[in-house]
């Protein structure tokens, strides 16, 4: 089983601030089953980012994924105050999906 | 509007049963692998079971193996998931998730609101 871990745990920042979430995987991933998730309290979890790097529908440029192998990378280049939430980084191998911890992105 | 409403949820007693229904609408439910995700206070997503187009794949995470069934009524554009033998540990919030139709990506693009079921005497 693949696991992926998220760092840091929580990161805070301000507004306008550039945010940088990393989710590293114990083996190699392909880029096309790596995802990420923007989750707020209370709601389900959004997608954001499949195939590593491709937004998904209506999602603002100021998010970009990067990455391959085992390292994969979320940034959101000028924090919004709506940005503030927790972010999953997901991957499929082996007929099973995984998820990431999670990283808290909270205003500093 | 796509969409999908899950049902179901509710207080259990360690060791009972409870069934989960997920209802589609606004896109062609027939077409799509589904998944349940859950999550349980306070903590991470975790990946239950998903199921293929026809019913005729269905995967599940160690944890819930021998416990619980996906299963699926495409007349009814409908998906479930029956729950047995529960333990405290099933308490969480269940998401039902339509799975990317793309060949060769794995992601999961649209989300229900969720139902909570709590396992406790």
């Amino acid at each position: 089983e693949i696991v992926l871990t998220q760092s840091p745990g929580t990161l805070s920042l301000s507004p306008g601030e550039r945010a940088t979430l990393s989710c590293r995987a114990s083996q190699s991933v392909s880029s096309s089953y790596l995802a990420w998730y923007q989750q707020k309290p209370g709601q389900a979890p959004r997608l954001l980012i499949y195939g590593a790097s491709s937004r998904a529908t209506g999602i603002p440029d100021r998010f970009s994924g990067s990455g391959s192998g085992t390292d994969f990378t979320l940034t959101i280049s000028r924090l919004e105050p709506e940005d503030f939430a927790v972010y999953y980084c997901q991957q499929y191998g082996s007929s099973q999906y995984t998820f990431g911890q999670g990283t808290k992105l909270e205003i500093k | 509007e796509v969409q999908l409403v899950e049902s179901g949820g509710g207080l259990v007693q360690p060791g009972g049963s409870l069934r989960l229904s997920c209802a589609a609408s606004g896109f062609t439910f027939s077409s799509y692998w589904m998944s349940w995700v859950r999550q349980a206070p306070g903590k991470g997503l975790e990946w239950v079971a998903n199921i293929k187009q026809d019913g005729s794949e269905k995967y599940y995470v160690d944890s819930v193996k021998g416990r619980f069934t996906i299963s699926r009524d495409n007349a009814k554009n409908s998906l479930y998931l029956q729950m047995n033998s529960l333990r405290a540990e099933d308490t969480a919030v269940y998401y039902c998730a339509r799975e990317a139709n793309v060949y060769y990506y794995y992601y999961m693009d649209v989300w229900g609101k969720g139902t909570t079921v709590t396992v406790s005497s």
